[in-house]
């Protein structure tokens, strides 16, 4: 597609609940990327894909969140026993082929957590 | 060592004045400089981004300022307009690195 598209837009959960978040890169970007943007913060890294090697999780917060993404097209996020920390804006970017080509974002999935 | 520190969190600006926000950092292998420019409800977009090769890039009313002993970069948005309002990011990575570092962001305001 033309751009990064993120589903949901919008998510409310009640605290406990597994949600799942959705991000469908440019086509032909082999880098994804998934930050969380807590409100008034800045962009936190969770964790990276390029091709097929073994993603860079490093920035996950917990072994509540966990990521897929099958070769080079979509990626989903998952938050298991969301809490209500968890609540945030989670992007997606994706891009050429590393960090220096420059990431194009999608919209981002606002998730809530009540 | 990661870190980019920006500075500053929040800026107000009249119409038609200079907007001047800093980042700073402490990698010396960073040797990529993007900033990125957010509106609410939007993802981040690239806006400008500069290597350490140059001390100066400008694209429009949007200036990269960068130094490198000091280990220091800033952008200036001259006469600033309304439309400019948004926050800005300043990012960094290192040759060959898979991920941007970010700062935390200035939430600019451009008052008429």
């Amino acid at each position: 597609g033309a751009g990064v598209s993120q589903s949901p837009s919008n998510k409310v959960t009640e605290k406990g609940k597994d949600v799942e978040l959705r991000c469908d890169p440019i086509s032909g970007h082999t880098a994804l990327y998934w930050y969380r943007q807590r409100l008034g913060q800045g962009l936190e890294f969770l964790i990276y894909f390029q091709g097929n090697s073994a993603p860079d999780k490093s920035g996950l917060p917990s072994d509540r969140f966990s990521a897929e993404r099958t070769g080079e097209s979509v990626s989903t996020l998952t938050i298991q026993r969301t809490q209500q920390e968890d609540s945030a804006v989670y992007l997606c970017a994706s891009s050429l082929d590393r960090a220096l080509y420059g990431y194009t974002f999608g919209s981002g999935t606002r998730l809530t957590v009540v | 060592q990661q870190q980019v520190k920006q500075s500053p969190q929040s800026l107000i600006v009249q119409k038609g004045g200079i907007s001047i926000i800093n980042c700073a950092y402490e990698n010396t292998a960073f040797d990529y400089f993007p900033w990125y420019q957010q509106f609410p409800g939007k993802g981040p977009a690239l806006l400008i981004a500069i290597r350490p090769d140059v001390s100066e890039k400008k694209e429009g009313r949007f200036t990269i300022s960068f130094n490198k002993s000091a280990k220091q970069f800033s952008l200036h948005i001259m006469d600033s307009q309304p439309g400019d309002s948004a926050t800005y990011f300043c990012a960094a990575t290192a040759r060959g690195g898979n991920k941007l570092t970010f700062g935390t962001g200035t939430q600019l305001k451009v008052e008429l």
